[in-house]
């Protein structure tokens, strides 16, 4: 299996341009999770996806991000518009059932840099 | 809500020398338990896990128990190598409720020849 797989792994935006970052899970995992990590935070859990199906948006910032699951293959996570304090590494995890006895595996990240 | 503690870093240490790095959690019930590693400019791996009371995870030399009466789960290496340098993280998930994966803030650790 190839694992998770992200992209882009760089990304670099100007301030308001609208950012899409894109994750395909490993088959067969129902879970799918978008994490962000900053110096300042760490790892944050923005949202996290059973089946598809949203399941906790809590962790989003605000209104300007969105994340949607169109099929078990692919994730997206867009920010409209693009802030300088959206700058960080965004990871995607997936894991299967049941809770607990699997750990997460994690994507090698995008790291992205909005000036 | 659940919490991770972690030691505070960085951590620097001398090729073969004993390593711990400490773990304290807060959770309901009974949290499987997690460490994760970050080598530079990847994502995170899993490095070891248990699921319950008095369970041992192993992985790579690392070892680490599940501590409830101390809620801890201290991560120990006899002899570490330069490629061990990396951040370090340990994580709890609970069995039941919420599916969040929580994260203590990272140690890293660099060893010098």
């Amino acid at each position: 299996d190839a694992g998770v797989i992200q992209s882009p792994r760089h990304e670099v935006t100007e301030m308001g341009q609208e950012v899409t970052l894109r994750c395909k899970p490993i088959s067969g995992h129902d879970y799918l999770f978008w994490y962000r990590q900053t110096m300042m935070r760490g790892l944050e859990l923005l949202i996290y996806f059973n089946n598809n199906v949203p399941i906790d948006d809590s962790g989003m910032p605000e209104d300007r991000f969105s994340a949607k699951m169109p099929n078990a293959s692919f994730s997206t996570l867009k920010i409209q518009p693009s802030e300088p304090r959206d700058s960080a590494v965004y990871f995607c995890a997936s894991r299967p059932a049941p809770r607990g006895v699997y750990g997460y595996t994690f994507g090698s990240g995008t790291r992205l840099t909005v000036v | 809500g659940n919490s991770v503690t972690q030691m505070e870093g960085p951590v620097t240490l001398s090729e073969e020398a004993f390593l711990t790095i400490n773990c304290t959690y807060t959770a309901t019930g009974y949290p499987s338990l997690f460490w994760y590693v970050q080598y530079p400019g990847e994502g995170l791996q899993l490095l070891l896990k248990a699921t319950k009371a008095d369970d041992k995870g192993s992985n790579k030399g690392f070892e680490a128990t599940y501590r409830k009466e101390t809620t801890s789960f201290h991560l120990e290496k006899g002899s570490v190598q330069v490629s061990d340098s990396a951040v370090y993280f340990c994580a709890l998930t609970s069995n039941f409720g919420n599916e969040k994966l929580t994260f203590g803030t990272g140690t890293r650790l660099t060893i010098i020849p």
